[in-house]
């Protein structure tokens, strides 16, 4: 079945970098994508970041741009999401979630989500 | 970017009742509109695709429909377990963006 396993809870401080891991299982890995997504506390989901990880497209959310890096690394099958220069409106649970298909898809299924709290 | 708007923010609704969610888009986005739902304290769920197709293992008292801008979600009988919050979003082209997203209280 498929399995999305995120690394554990993150607090840092402003100004700092935080790397989030999401190891995948259960599926050909390199066939589908795999999408972050945040919630800042009491708040709605806000798309971040793609990535295909056949090919290592990636496609970022504008607001984020240029702090935030998703990369892959095939044999682990696992994705991480970096953000760096971390705010504090940066607080949030950060979620992967698997494609549906190739390209262009929804997500059909979602990790557990990783808190990352920012704060001096 | 595309905009993608829901309403109603909050509904309030019994079970047993049928109830309707509706998501607009700033612009065309064809079918490619997707539904989630999400527990307090839990990661979101999909539920629909392409705007009217279910999931695997997704009720049958939910269904999606629209096309272009216009979208909705209905929820046919609300049972106990469909109290929770809705998101719509659409993956027609980056970045994808969700809806603010609609909360179903009892």
């Amino acid at each position: 079945q498929v399995q999305l396993v995120q690394s554990g809870a993150e607090v840092k401080k402003p100004g700092a970098s935080v790397k989030v891991s999401c190891k995948a299982s259960g599926y050909l890995f390199t066939n589908f994508g795999i999408n972050w997504v945040r919630q800042a506390p009491g708040q709605g989901l806000e798309w971040v970041a793609w990535i295909n990880t056949y090919y290592g497209h990636t496609s970022y959310s504008p607001k984020m741009q240029g702090r935030v890096t998703v990369t892959t690394d095939t044999p682990t099958t696992t994705v991480y999401m970096e953000l760096r220069n971390l705010r504090s409106d940066d607080t949030a649970i950060y979620y992967c979630a698997k494609d549906q298909w190739f390209e262009k898809s929804p997500p059909d299924f979602w990790g557990p989500g990783t808190l990352v709290t920012v704060s001096s | 970017d595309i905009q993608m708007t829901q309403s109603p923010a909050s509904l309030s609704a019994s079970v047993g009742d049928r109830v309707t969610i509706t998501c607009r888009a700033s612009q065309d986005i064809s079918n490619s509109l997707a539904w989630f739902q999400q527990k307090p304290g839990e990661a979101p769920k999909s539920l629909i695709y392409d705007a009217s197709f279910l999931l695997s293992g997704v009720p049958s008292n939910f269904s999606g429909s629209g096309s272009g801008t216009d979208f909705t979600l209905t929820i046919l009988s609300l049972q106990p377990a469909d109290f929770a919050t809705y998101y719509c979003q659409q993956y027609k082209s980056f970045p994808y963006t969700f809806g603010q997203g609609t909360k179903l209280e009892i």
